[in-house]
């Protein structure tokens, strides 16, 4: 069974920093890009971060580019968001899923819940 | 990175069909049939209903169906179930290994 288990997310003030992680079981890991989508309270899926399978290429919504930084270790089935210069628009769900390419997200986590607030 | 246009809510009763549509442009939607649905109930994770535009994973239903013409993508779910009441979003690659999601759709089983 797949399973994706995402842990790190808190409240954190505005300009802190966050790390969060997601633990992956059950498939082939090293095999799938893997991404991190968010949901703010209330509102819809977006997008944050792609990553291929052996980690040379990265991307970014323009949102977060220069802030966020998304890294892997296949050693150890994991998956990580390093979020500096947080803000309040920051605040939401983060989904860790893997991706089949460029065409879906097969997998979800249930979500961590960060929350950027003073 | 715009999102998509979707309804922000459609409504039907037990075993009637509905149609979602998602209208992006010819860069995510229009240019790649890598159109996908997730249905989200509230307090889940969402979940892959349809990819590729119209191709079903296994264990949807066949109910879910998925189509596209142009810029616009549709979700038609037929025999209208209760346990479809939730929020659906489409999903286009959008080039350069980017995508982008619809605002998300509240479907009401009346």
């Amino acid at each position: 069974e797949v399973q994706l288990v995402e842990s790190g997310g808190g409240l954190v003030q505005p300009g802190g920093s966050l790390r969060l992680s997601c633990a992956a079981s059950g498939f082939t890991f090293s095999s799938y890009w893997m991404s991190w989508v968010r949901q703010a309270p209330g509102k819809g899926l977006e997008w944050v971060a792609n990553i291929k399978q052996d980690g040379s290429e990265k991307y970014y919504v323009d949102s977060v580019k220069g802030r966020f930084t998304i890294s892997r270790d296949n050693a150890k089935n994991s998956l990580y968001l390093q979020m500096n210069s947080l803000r309040a628009e920051d605040t939401a769900v983060y989904y860790c899923a893997s991706k089949y390419g460029p065409r879906y997200f097969d997998y979800w986590g249930q979500g961590t819940l960060v929350t950027v607030s003073s | 990175q715009s999102a998509l246009t979707q309804p922000r809510s459609v409504s039907g009763s037990p075993g009637q069909s509905v149609t979602i549509s998602c209208t992006g442009t010819s860069s995510d939607v229009g240019g790649y049939n890598y159109v996908s649905w997730y249905q989200q109930h509230p307090g889940k994770a969402p979940k892959l209903m349809i990819y590729d535009v119209n191709k079903r994973p296994s264990g949807v239903p066949d109910r879910f169906s998925g189509s596209k013409s142009g810029n616009t993508a549709s979700l038609t779910i037929s025999g209208l179930q209760a346990e479809d009441e939730a929020d659906y979003y489409c999903c286009s690659y959008a080039g350069s290994y980017t995508v982008v999601f619809g605002g998300g759709t509240k479907l009401t089983v009346l």
